[in-house]
């Protein structure tokens, strides 16, 4: 089935260590998206590509960059975590030449801890 | 920017009971509203979604009505399931620009057997 994989669905890391978390599709989809999920709060858009435009969200802290070396892959790179970036990190796509132009695919999602 | 309010924050009901939530958005411009449906563990799934050229939009037990005028929307689920039980966001975006879309907080859901 086509869909949106996250790598690795939990992931540890120290205060100030770089992490890395994937994301993948087999929908040929040329939008993807992340978003940062706090405990009981709604997802939140930190940036996304339109193929291999980058959009970065006005607030979204410089610590968080992103890299989209082909269609299927997208990573997020937390350059240096604090305790308040453990979250959800959830990956989406959207297909804006489609037949549902405007529909978003999620991802399971990446739950990051910080110790 | 687009802000979206939703309520309630928690919502129980019994099986079989209806339920309703309901969102407020801010900007006059946007123009799509989904509903998406979070099971624990899970990344959010589309449930219904409507365009604001729609009034209302159904499928099967679930029903989305969208008043323009006064910027609200809401999820109707009738014959409510304990399958049913999950975090609801609402959502709103204007597919003109970007399209990204402005969640609500959200909703907990539970169905009681």
């Amino acid at each position: 089935d086509a869909m949106v994989i996250q790598n690795p669905r939990y992931q540890v890391t120290q205060f100030g260590k770089p992490v890395t978390l994937s994301c993948s599709q087999t929908l040929n989809h040329n939008v993807m998206y992340w978003y940062q999920q706090k405990s009981s709060q709604a997802p939140k858009l930190l940036f996304h590509y339109y193929d291999k435009d980058f959009n970065n969200e006005a607030d979204t802290p410089d610590n968080f960059q992103s890299r989209r070396p082909n269609t299927s892959f997208c990573f997020l790179d937390i350059r240096s975590p604090g305790l308040g970036d453990a979250a959800m990190y959830l990956c989406a796509t959207s297909n804006p030449d489609g037949g549902r132009p405007y529909e978003q695919y999620f991802g399971p999602g990446t739950r990051l801890t910080v110790t | 920017g687009e802000n979206v309010e939703q309520h309630p924050s928690t919502l129980s009901v019994q099986e079989g009971d209806s339920a309703v939530i309901k969102c407020t958005y801010s900007d006059s411009a946007s123009n799509y509203f989904p509903w998406y449906k979070q099971e624990l563990g899970k990344g959010p799934q589309l449930i219904i979604d409507i365009r604001s050229n729609v009034g209302e939009k159904k499928d099967q037990r679930i029903a989305v009505t969208l008043n323009k005028t006064a910027k609200h929307f809401s999820l109707h689920i009738t014959e409510t399931q304990p399958e049913d039980s999950a975090v609801y966001f609402c959502a709103a975006s204007n597919l003109g620009s970007q399209g990204n879309l402005i969640f609500g907080k959200g909703t907990k859901l539970s169905v009681k057997p």
